[in-house]
């Protein structure tokens, strides 16, 4: 398995403009979370899913952020308007089933994505 | 709800050194409790993991940590550590009680070996 694959790696971007971030979790698991990690304020649960479905986004900062995953395969994060205090670090991670002993709890990251806001 | 207080922010210490990198949780009901690591550039990797049993847990590469459930604690040992251990450690806690729907992370400690 590939792991967690996120995209952009890297995006530079100007105050204003829409940003959307993108994720690929691994292949069976059944729950996705969007961590934002800054210097300041450490790592933050923005969103988290299970099964496709938005559980909890207390984290979210505000509406200018939204998540979404239309499928298991799939999820993007997307910020608009951008903020210079977006900028961060923007992590994907996907966990298997709970109750599974080996997999219980445990996520899995991608390598993130370092968002530039102008 | 559950939080998780990492005690050292960071932690310089010479190679083939000890090292203890303190982790302390609160939580109302059971938990799960990890050690995550992250290098450079990189995402976070699990380092090792308490989920029941014995409270001595060890990971490949040399390091251990030992639930407290008394002192509410998880500390990371390794006895003897190299340049490549450099990097950011995350102590990390989850709710059984939720199912662990919701992993919470401290605030991260930076390790530094020097040569």
């Amino acid at each position: 398995d590939a792991g967690v694959i996120q995209s952009p790696r890297h995006e530079v971007t100007e105050m204003g403009q829409e940003v959307t971030l993108r994720c690929k979790p691994i292949s069976g698991h059944n729950s996705l979370f969007w961590y934002r990690q800054t210097m300041m304020r450490g790592l933050e649960l923005l969103i988290y899913f299970n099964n496709n479905v938005p559980i909890d986004d207390s984290g979210m900062p505000e509406d200018r952020f939204s998540a979404k995953m239309p499928n298991a395969s799939f999820s993007t994060l997307k910020i608009q308007p951008s903020e210079p205090r977006d900028s961060a670090v923007y992590f994907c991670a996907s966990r298997g089933r709970s109750g599974v002993p080996s997999g219980a709890n445990v996520l899995t990251f991608g390598a993130g994505s370092r968002l530039t806001v102008l | 709800a559950q939080s998780v207080t990492q005690l050292d922010s960071q932690v310089p210490v010479f190679e083939e050194a000890p090292v203890e990198l303190r982790c302390n949780y609160s939580s109302s009901v059971s938990v799960y409790l990890f050690w995550y690591v992250q290098y450079p550039n990189q995402g976070l990797q699990l380092l090792l993991k308490y989920l029941s049993g014995s409270t001595l847990v060890e990971s490949i590469n040399g390091f251990e940590a030992e639930f407290n459930k008394s002192q509410t604690s998880f500390h990371l040992r390794k006895p003897s550590v190299h340049i490549s251990d450099t990097a950011e450690y995350f102590c990390a806690v989850s709710d059984i009680g939720t199912g662990g729907f919701k992993t919470i992370f401290g605030a991260g400690t930076r390790l530094f070996v020097k040569a």
